[in-house]
């Protein structure tokens, strides 16, 4: 069964802080992989898509690596601000389109 | 704002009543995807369409259907509707069906069955 976890569940840091989000997934085939994030109330925005062959992908101080082999991706955060409160979605897109979503890590960051 | 639009923003109805949901892409998109946000659920894919014809099917209830006009305007047909339907309804659209293309979300339309 096709399968994206996300941790932590939340996350709680202070502002101009790093951090780190996880995501696990066991979908095959594989096609890509998105990070996107989503704020209170509104739709998701995409931050990365990265397929097979890529490993890093940056957007500003997000960085989204991915490595196939072990099916884990993970998205950095740099120098955190207080408009990065929200939550972060990990969607992993397969064969036949399908498309399966982690449930989101809630990031907090606190002044 | 990604240029999607949905209406209504927010409809609250009652068990077992029938609701429409439009969704209009982004101009020149072609394909539209249904989402579905419960609070317990995360983002449930529901149904995608890509110019007029259904491409990929997700969870999607038997009571749900969707279609895409020519105009490529969308719309979600939720009937029969239970307490569990309540959610956040997201249209969703793209370019083309290429693996590299983001996906552009609308504001959401929030169903509240009573």
């Amino acid at each position: 069964k096709n399968q994206v976890e996300q941790s932590p569940q939340s996350l709680i840091i202070l502002e101009g802080k790093n951090c780190t989000l996880q995501c696990n997934y066991t979908v095959s085939p594989f096609s890509n992989l998105r990070w996107y994030k989503q704020d209170t109330g509104r739709g998701p925005v995409s931050l990365t898509i990265m397929t097979f062959s890529e490993n890093t992908k940056s957007n500003g101080r997000y960085t989204a690596t991915l490595d196939a082999d072990t099916k884990q991706s993970s998205l950095h955060i740099t120098a955190s601000q207080l408009s990065d409160s929200a939550s972060y979605i990990c969607v992993v897109k397969g064969g036949y389109s399908t498309l399966t979503f982690g449930k989101g890590t809630m990031l907090l960051v606190s002044p | 704002d990604s240029g999607v639009t949905q209406t209504p923003k927010h409809l609250i109805t009652a068990t077992g009543q029938r609701v429409t949901l439009r969704c209009s892409p982004r101009s020149g998109d072609l394909s539209v995807y249904w989402y579905q946000q419960s609070l317990d659920q995360g983002l449930q894919f529901l149904i995608q369409y890509y110019n007029g014809e259904e491409r990929a099917k997700g969870n999607i209830l038997e009571r749900f259907s969707a279609q895409q006009f020519p105009d490529l305007h969308s719309e979600l047909n939720l009937s029969s509707l239970e307490l569990g339907d309540s959610a956040l309804y997201f249209c969703a659209s793209s370019r083309e069906e290429g693996p590299q293309r983001a996906q552009y979300f609308g504001p959401g339309t929030r169903l509240l069955v009573l």
